[in-house]
């Protein structure tokens, strides 16, 4: 069973414009969602995260936002780069971590 | 400090031969996570240990596969008799603590083809 949906499963961005990807959990134990970026050949690395105390975070051109009620949170990148292009995991957590199934995103020029 | 270190980056096994994973956790971390990856899609967790325990195997298959993270030394991902349907891109995580308290990190992966 899925503990955490994730979509859409791909994403063509022009640049500058705003990639949103979603997720959405089931389970309300969890305390912790991060996201992590995956370039082709390397591991996944730590993006942003959020706790559900509140209801936004963000950390340069990355923003989440989070829906406590509708258990749904989501990462927005504003003015996307090509370099931006990698696949995206979130996650949500209590005692383990449980990844959506990614999103690739091609942001291009 | 050294991030997590997994080797070999690439292996290549014929069917029925067996494939040996190692993850060196980040210094200070006692935690350690293993996750398959398949093409096109995402981390599946396969199974969480600490030293000297496995704390959670309940993604790993019941055979052929298992999983060890001694006092000393690295954490090792075994996988016996690999079948083609192993091929995939195994990755370590390590923390601190475990779930929420502890952030993360990832190897680069060690990618398995079976031919």
């Amino acid at each position: 069973q899925q503990q955490v949906k994730q979509s859409p499963q791909s994403l063509i961005v022009q640049k500058g414009g705003i990639s949103i990807i979603n997720c959405a959990y089931e389970n309300t134990a969890f305390d912790y969602f991060p996201w992590y970026q995956q370039f082709p050949g390397k591991g996944p690395a730590l993006l942003i995260a959020i706790r559900p105390d509140v209801s936004e975070k963000k950390e340069g051109r990355f923003t989440i936002s989070f829906n406590k009620s509708a258990k749904q949170f989501s990462l927005h990148i504003m003015d996307s780069q090509p370099g931006d292009s990698a696949t995206y995991f979130c996650a949500a957590v209590d005692n383990q971590f449980y990844f959506g199934t990614g999103t690739s995103l091609t942001v291009i020029p | 400090n050294a991030g997590v270190m997994q080797n070999p980056r690439h292996l290549v096994r014929r069917r029925g031969q067996e494939a040996r994973l190692r993850c060196s956790p980040m210094k200070g971390h006692s935690h350690v996570y293993w996750y398959r990856q398949l093409p096109e899609e995402g981390l599946k967790f396969m199974v969480y240990l600490q030293k000297e325990n496995i704390i959670d195997e309940s993604g790993m298959p019941k055979e052929r596969f298992s999983a060890e993270f001694p006092k000393e030394g690295p954490s090792i991902l075994r996988i016996q008799q690999v079948v083609r349907g192993d091929s995939a891109a195994y990755f370590c995580a390590s923390s601190t603590d475990r779930g929420s308290t502890g952030e993360l990190f990832f190897g680069e992966g060690s990618r398995l083809t079976v031919l």
